[in-house]
C-alpha cells in the first residue's frame, strides 16, 4: 500500500502564505489521484476543503487553493488568519483505494 | 442542509462488536455513497471504506477485510458499520462522511471524494 507524506508541522505569519504537500511514495501524484484537503481544529471533525486537486466546497474560504506541484498535491493559504490554526490532512485515491497522509500541524504565529 | 448524525460513545469489551450508525438527512440518500474513517487518540485519519447506496458495492481498506462490514437502511436513511472482535487498538472516534465525486474503472464506478462529515462517534474498547 502506498504511504502518503506530508510536512509534519509548519507555521506562517499572520497575513502570510504557506504552501502544504501531499506526496506518495509509489508514483507522482496526479489528477487521476482526486487529491482532497481536510481541515481539523482540536475536538472537531474533519472539515473538507478541496477535493478533486482543486475545487472548492461553498464553504471554502477563498484564500484556499488546491494544487499539483512538482509531483505532489499541494495546499495553499493566502493572507493565514488566526482562525486557520489547525492539523490538515491530504487524501489520495489508487483506485478503489483510498489513503490519507499523516497530517500537517499548522500554526499562525 | 445536509447532515450526517452519529451517536456519541460506545463502550464496548475486547472481543466484542460495534455497530456504529449514521443518520443522513437532507439530501436524496441513494444518490451518494457513505465513507467510514477513524480517528485513534492523538493520531491522524484513517480510512475504513466506502459503500455506494444505491448498488450496494463497498469497498474496505484491505487491513480490516473481514473484520468490518458496511450497511445501509434507506428507509430510514442511516448507513451502519460493523467492526468485529474489538481489540484495545480499536479505539477511536469513528467518522462517517458522505461521499460524492467518483470515477469509472472498467465497468466498476469508484467513489474519490467526501463533503458532509458527522461529528464522529467515540468507541472505547476496554476490559
Amino acid at each position: 500500500q502506498a504511504v502518503v507524506t506530508q510536512e509534519p508541522s509548519l507555521t506562517v505569519s499572520p497575513g502570510g502564505t504557506v504552501t502544504l504537500t501531499c506526496d506518495s511514495s509509489t508514483e507522482p501524484v496526479t489528477r487521476g489521484h482526486y487529491p482532497c484537503w481536510f481541515q481539523q481544529k482540536p475536538g472537531q471533525a474533519p472539515r473538507t476543503l478541496i477535493y478533486e486537486t482543486t475545487n472548492k466546497h461553498s464553504w471554502t474560504p477563498a484564500r484556499f487553493s488546491g494544487s499539483l506541484l512538482g509531483g505532489r498535491a499541494a495546499l495553499t493559504l493566502s493572507g493565514a488568519q488566526p482562525e486557520d490554526e489547525a492539523e490538515y490532512f491530504c487524501l489520495l485515491s489508487y483506485g478503489a483505494t483510498w489513503v490519507f497522509g499523516g497530517g500537517t500541524k499548522l500554526t499562525v504565529l | 442542509q445536509v447532515q450526517m448524525v452519529q451517536p456519541g460513545t460506545e463502550v464496548k469489551k475486547p472481543g466484542a462488536s460495534v455497530k456504529v450508525s449514521c443518520k443522513a438527512s437532507g439530501y436524496t440518500f441513494t444518490s451518494y455513497g457513505i465513507s467510514w474513517v477513524r480517528q485513534a487518540p492523538g493520531q491522524g485519519l484513517e480510512w475504513l471504506g466506502w459503500m455506494s447506496v444505491y448498488s450496494g458495492d463497498t469497498k474496505y481498506a484491505q487491513k480490516f477485510q473481514g473484520r468490518i462490514t458496511m450497511t445501509t437502511d434507506t428507509s430510514s436513511n442511516t448507513a451502519y458499520m460493523e467492526v468485529r472482535n474489538l481489540r484495545s487498538d480499536d479505539t477511536a472516534i469513528y467518522y462517517c462522511a458522505r461521499a460524492r465525486g467518483g470515477h469509472f474503472s472498467g465497468d466498476s464506478y469508484f467513489y474519490h471524494a467526501v463533503d458532509v462529515w458527522g461529528q464522529g462517534t467515540t468507541v472505547i474498547v476496554s476490559s
